[in-house]
């Protein structure tokens, strides 16, 4: 089955201390990318990858970092979570400029 | 650059009546169109979506879009909806072709009551 996996799901933090969620796909998508969720302002764009060791910044980067060493994972690590980054978490994916596929999301908590 | 305006935050109605959910976005290019849908504590699920052809574009659950170039709109409608419709929606452009981001509206949040 075709599909995007996240990981944890649920987590509960506190400031600072280093967190990494994981992100998986077996679609063999080349780009993927990095959402957060909070009402009223839809999603936001926080790091894609076009492929392979190409990553670059989306609309709000700030306090996140990404990798991409494999073309089915991509990381999205956060070396000092504040309380700002609260937040729903989904990763995606697709091929060309046709339809994203999502995660499940991940809802982050630092106290 | 592109956007997307979800004109209405919350959209009450009962069920069985129809229901559209407005969406306007801006770009000075062709684009790609979607709605996607957000069911409570779950992911984005794609709805429909536009790339090209008939304007009027048929998805998943009964929902339908039309493509309105002129007044760059892309309002989705279904003539009867039911209470499992109770969900989050989302709208959605990109620059047709290659990579290009994404964008999203804030989002509708649609309440169907008995």
């Amino acid at each position: 089955e075709a599909q995007v996996t996240q990981n944890p799901r649920y987590l509960i933090t506190v400031t600072g201390k280093k967190l990494t969620v994981t992100c998986s796909q077996n679609m063999n998508h080349e780009y993927m990318s990095w959402y957060r969720q909070d009402p009223g302002l839809g999603l936001r764009q926080i790091y894609y990858s076009m492929n392979v060791e190409v990553t670059d910044k989306g609309d709000v980067p700030e306090g996140y970092k990404v990798s991409r060493k494999e073309k089915r994972n991509f990381p999205l690590i956060l070396e000092s979570p504040s309380p700002n980054q609260t937040s729903l978490y989904f990763c995606a994916s697709r091929q060309g400029g046709e339809t994203q596929y999502f995660g499940p999301g991940t809802r982050l908590l630092v106290l | 650059a592109q956007s997307v305006t979800q004109l209405d935050s919350q959209v009450p109605v009962f069920e069985e009546a129809p229901v559209e959910l407005r969406c306007n976005y801006s770009s000075s290019v062709s684009v790609y169109l979607f709605w996607y849908v957000q069911y409570p504590n779950q992911g984005l699920q794609l709805l429909l979506k536009y790339l090209s052809g008939s304007t009027l574009v048929k998805g998943i659950n009964g929902f339908e879009a039309e493509f309105n170039k002129s007044q760059t709109s892309f309002h989705l409608r279904k003539p009867s909806v039911h209470i499992s419709d109770t969900a989050e929606y989302f709208c959605a452009v990109t620059v047709s072709g290659g990579y290009n981001k994404l964008i999203f509206g804030a989002g509708t949040r649609l309440a169907v009551h008995p």
